[in-house]
């Protein structure tokens, strides 16, 4: 599609175990971001890609975050040892670069639900 | 409290009616972008206005930037029930390097448009 897309749209998980979320940007863009959403709030920015550069990860909010992007295209989101509080809505989205004032593209989002 | 701080926190209202929605800031900027959000999922970027704009217009909406106040407002004209959505504002730092894309978002406005 010509979208930003996600994987799993849903996944209920046991807390304590892991989970990666997928996230295929729109061909060529080469930003990429993840964000996070509790319910009936704004966004919290998570981490950045950009081309070859070092990530941005100061959004991250715990070491059992982490994130990747392989061949500059495709990224996973990991968490490990999923907490309760890990359960919101998870966006990626795409620009065509890094530079300010760029149309960022947002994915439908993985909803993620810890028990 | 947040950088981009909407209110009001929800709007009811009649189709044909005028929808407006303000969001507050704190730092200094390069631009404010204003999304939309269907129940939750994926966000639409609307319009986008610079720190050196006042005023923008796209279609039925009309967003004003008064960068002294640190503030914006959205304004839907002659509403419609399909507008009936989140509508959250963001900010784009002057940071510059590893800023772009890293966008601060408000906790939202819940649109309703009644038919």
């Amino acid at each position: 599609g010509a979208g930003v897309s996600q994987s799993p749209s849903n996944k209920v998980t046991e807390k304590g175990k892991d989970v990666e979320l997928r996230c295929d940007p729109i061909s060529g863009h080469t930003a990429l971001y993840w964000y996070r959403q509790s319910l009936g709030q704004g966004l919290e920015f998570l981490i950045y890609f950009q081309g070859n550069s070092a990530p941005d990860k100061s959004g991250l909010p715990s070491d059992r975050f982490s994130a990747e992007r392989t061949g500059g295209s495709v990224s996973t989101l990991t968490i490990q040892r999923t907490q309760q509080e890990d359960s919101a809505v998870y966006l990626c989205a795409s620009s065509r670069q890094g530079a300010l004032g760029n149309t960022i593209y947002f994915g439908e989002g993985s909803w993620l639900t810890v028990v | 409290s947040q950088q981009g701080e909407e209110d009001p926190q929800a709007l009811s209202i009649q189709e044909g009616e005028n929808a407006t929605m303000n969001c507050s800031y704190k730092t200094s900027i390069n631009n404010l972008q204003w999304y939309r959000q269907n129940s939750g999922r994926g966000l639409v970027h609307l319009i986008l206005i610079r720190s050196n704009e006042r005023e923008k217009h796209s279609g039925r909406l009309r967003v004003t930037l008064d960068t002294s106040k640190k503030s914006s407002s959205l304004l839907i004209t002659a509403s419609r029930a399909a507008d009936t959505a989140s509508y959250f504002c963001a900010t784009e730092g002057n940071a510059g390097g590893t800023s772009y894309g890293k966008l601060t978002f408000g906790q939202g406005t819940i649109l309703t448009v009644h038919p």
